[in-house]
């Protein structure tokens, strides 16, 4: 069964403070990583895909890193418009279905 | 731009009523998809459809059943509905088969009561 764990469950930060948000996983053979971002009252919204192992992607101030084992979203200068909840998903071999996290809720605080 | 629109922000339901959740997706997209996201267990899958009449089980499909009479429209339907249904129920369509290679586009969710 495939497993996905996020860590810390809460984030708070200061403006300006950098700092990485962890997503663990086991799957039974990795299509694909999914970043998602979800403000509060809304849907997920689609950030990244990552495919293999030393993989990067960004966007603005994320960056996404994926190893056999973990990705790590990586907030360089965070601002408090970046306060979100950050969910993470893996797809596994069949390739039909994700399976997410329980995500981590990051706070900026100006 | 994707809009995946579901008909109701906000739900009371009494237990033991038949619940039907709507969505409808602009983009002609094949896939559609039924998750529930309850605080510490992140979203569930609870059905999928690839195609028109076509569905699949998730991980939780138990209580629930759908249905994709058109490729836009997929219904969630709670035959009986239970206090432990209460949740905030996400739509989401994709344009390929496969998860992998085409990230989900979501609804607003719909926030469901069961009392």
């Amino acid at each position: 069964e495939d497993q996905v764990t996020q860590s810390p469950e809460a984030l708070r930060l200061q403006e300006g403070e950098s700092s990485s948000l962890n997503c663990s996983y086991t799957v039974s053979g990795l299509r694909g990583l999914f970043w998602y971002r979800q403000d509060p009252g809304k849907g997920p919204e689609f950030l990244f895909t990552l495919y293999s192992a030393g993989e990067e992607k960004e966007k603005e101030r994320l960056k996404a890193t994926l190893t056999k084992k973990e990705s790590f979203l990586h907030i360089t200068a965070p601002k408090p418009e970046d306060s979100a909840t950050y969910l993470c998903a893996v797809c596994n071999n069949a390739g039909n279905m994700l399976t997410f996290g329980g995500g981590t809720r990051l706070m900026v605080k100006p | 731009d994707v809009k995946v629109t579901q008909s109701s922000r906000y739900l009371v339901k009494r237990t033991g009523e038949k619940v039907f959740l709507e969505c409808v997706q602009d983009m002609d997209h094949e896939n559609m998809f039924w998750y529930r996201q309850d605080p510490g267990l992140g979203l569930r899958l609870i059905y999928f459809s690839y195609d028109v009449k076509m569905k699949e089980k998730g991980d939780i499909p138990e209580g629930y059943s759908v249905s994709r009479e058109k490729k836009e429209r997929f219904s969630l339907i709670l035959e009986s509905a239970s206090t432990n249904q209460t949740s905030m129920y996400l739509c989401a369509s994709s344009l390929f088969p496969s998860s992998y290679n085409s990230p989900l586009h979501f609804g607003n969710g719909t926030r469901l009561t069961v009392t």
